[in-house]
């Protein structure tokens, strides 16, 4: 059975930064497209950043640009978003989930990510 | 506000059907055959329902069936059962190795 363990939420400061990680298992991992989706309290989803299988190609949407960073380890089966220089905007609830041809089959329960001061 | 449009709220009665539009550019919908309908319950992750426009993942009901015509998709759910009241988001490739999201709909069972 696929899962997916989304942890690392919190409360931060604006100007502060987190790391969120994801644990997978039940499929091979290294073989799999992983994204980072958000929604914001009583809001939509918003994609925010993809990884290929083997690491070396990252997409951001642009409002994450230069301050997160997707990252991933095969060897742990894990999958990571560092994010620096957080704002009040970037408040949401954060789910991995694995991607196919631009869908998402398989989703984390979420990691709630709280900024404020 | 999102790239693609989807009417705040849907409703219908325990029996009927309800249908979904979700409109974006033509670069975006129009553009690719890479639309996606998502499901989430509240305080849960959303669930894939439709992929490619028209297919549905394994263990997903064939009360759920999506369409396309132009750059405007559709997700329809017939038969509605209470278990059905649920937000629901579409979702399309943008290009550049992105997707966007729809601001999501609202569907309730009266």
């Amino acid at each position: 059975e696929v899962q997916l363990v989304d942890s690392g939420g919190g409360l931060v400061q604006p100007g502060g930064s987190l790391r969120l990680s994801c644990a997978a298992s039940g499929f091979m991992f290294s073989g799999y497209w992983m994204s980072w989706v958000r929604q914001a309290p009583g809001k939509g989803l918003e994609w925010v950043a993809k990884i290929n299988p083997d690491g070396s190609g990252k997409n951001y949407v642009d409002s994450v640009k230069g301050r997160f960073t997707i990252s991933r380890d095969n060897a742990k089966n894990s999958l990571y978003l560092q994010m620096n220089s957080l704002r009040v905007d970037d408040t949401a609830v954060y789910y991995c989930a694995t991607e196919a041809s631009f869908r998402f089959d398989h989703w984390g329960q979420g990691t709630l990510v709280t900024v404020s001061s | 506000q999102s790239a693609l449009t989807q009417p705040p709220s849907a409703s219908g009665s325990p029996g009927q059907s309800v249908t979904i539009s979700c409109t974006g550019p033509s670069s975006y919908v129009g553009g690719y055959n890479y639309v996606s309908w998502y499901q989430q319950h509240p305080g849960k992750a959303p669930q894939l329902m439709i992929y490619e426009v028209n297919k549905r993942p394994s263990g997903v009901p064939d009360r759920f069936s999506g369409s396309k015509s132009g750059n405007t998709a559709s997700l329809t759910v017939s038969g509605l059962q209470a278990e059905d009241e649920a937000d629901y988001y579409c979702c399309s490739y943008a290009g550049n190795n992105m997707v966007v999201f729809g601001g999501g709909t609202k569907v309730t069972v009266l």
